[in-house]
């Protein structure tokens, strides 16, 4: 088993719509979330860290559910800039300052 | 903000070249990383170091070697390069952990063809 998994997608959406993704992680001693946006042939890109109580910012929200080891990131209003692939991360306690990286969920937001 | 910088965003070498991937970051952070990307396969950790002139193996070093004589610079070295190695390659750097882990900030990423 991965120790990160992610739905590879593609999400295909209609402009204005709401899409939520999931990550499962199979380390209970992980202690960090963090959710990134890559664009086509870009690095990735910080979109926001992933606390205990959550954590939003404007239209992305972000949840942490410890007792079955995922994370979300959903995404209100959707826009067509929102296209690209979401990327989680998470830190094993054991692993020091390594992040593990799942494979990525595309996102495609359709006019 | 933070800023890494990958020396070349495209490359071309010939198979059993010494090729140089250089990255620098600005923020004085301890930890930098070298990862390949690749379809389907993700983000792959080469190796990455804690401190000047320390370094440690990640998940597919075979191949690599680094190189860290300053705090901001990072160098990835492909020995003796092959065609497998033709892919994209990202640095990435984050500041120690303090309680929790920290997040890593990555440069623009070389796109690096072995022919």
């Amino acid at each position: 088993r991965k120790e990160v998994e992610q739905d590879p997608g593609p999400f295909n959406v209609p402009e204005g719509a709401t899409v939520a993704f999931n990550c499962t992680y199979s380390n209970s001693a992980s202690q960090s979330f963090f959710w990134y946006r890559q664009d086509c042939r870009k690095e990735p890109k910080l979109l926001m860290s992933v606390y205990s109580s959550g954590n939003e910012d404007g239209r992305f929200t972000a949840q942490l559910n410890r007792a079955s080891q995922y994370i979300s990131l959903l995404i209100r209003d959707s826009k067509l800039s929102d296209s690209a692939t979401y990327l989680c991360a998470v830190t094993p306690l054991e692993y020091g300052n390594k992040l593990v990286f799942g494979a990525g969920t595309i996102l495609r937001v359709k006019s | 903000d933070v800023k890494v910088t990958q020396s070349s965003r495209y490359l071309v070498k010939r198979t059993g070249e010494k090729v140089f991937l250089e990255c620098v970051q600005d923020m004085d952070h301890e930890n930098m990383f070298w990862y390949r990307q690749d379809p389907g396969l993700g983000l792959r950790l080469i190796y990455f170091s804690y401190d000047v002139k320390m370094k440690e193996k990640g998940d597919i070093p075979e191949g690599y070697s680094v190189s860290r004589e300053k705090k901001e610079r990072f160098s990835l070295i492909l020995e003796s390069a092959s065609t497998n190695q033709t892919s994209m390659y990202l640095c990435a750097s984050s500041p120690p952990r303090q309680g929790r882990g920290q997040p890593q900030h990555f440069g623009d990423g070389t796109r690096l063809s072995i022919l």
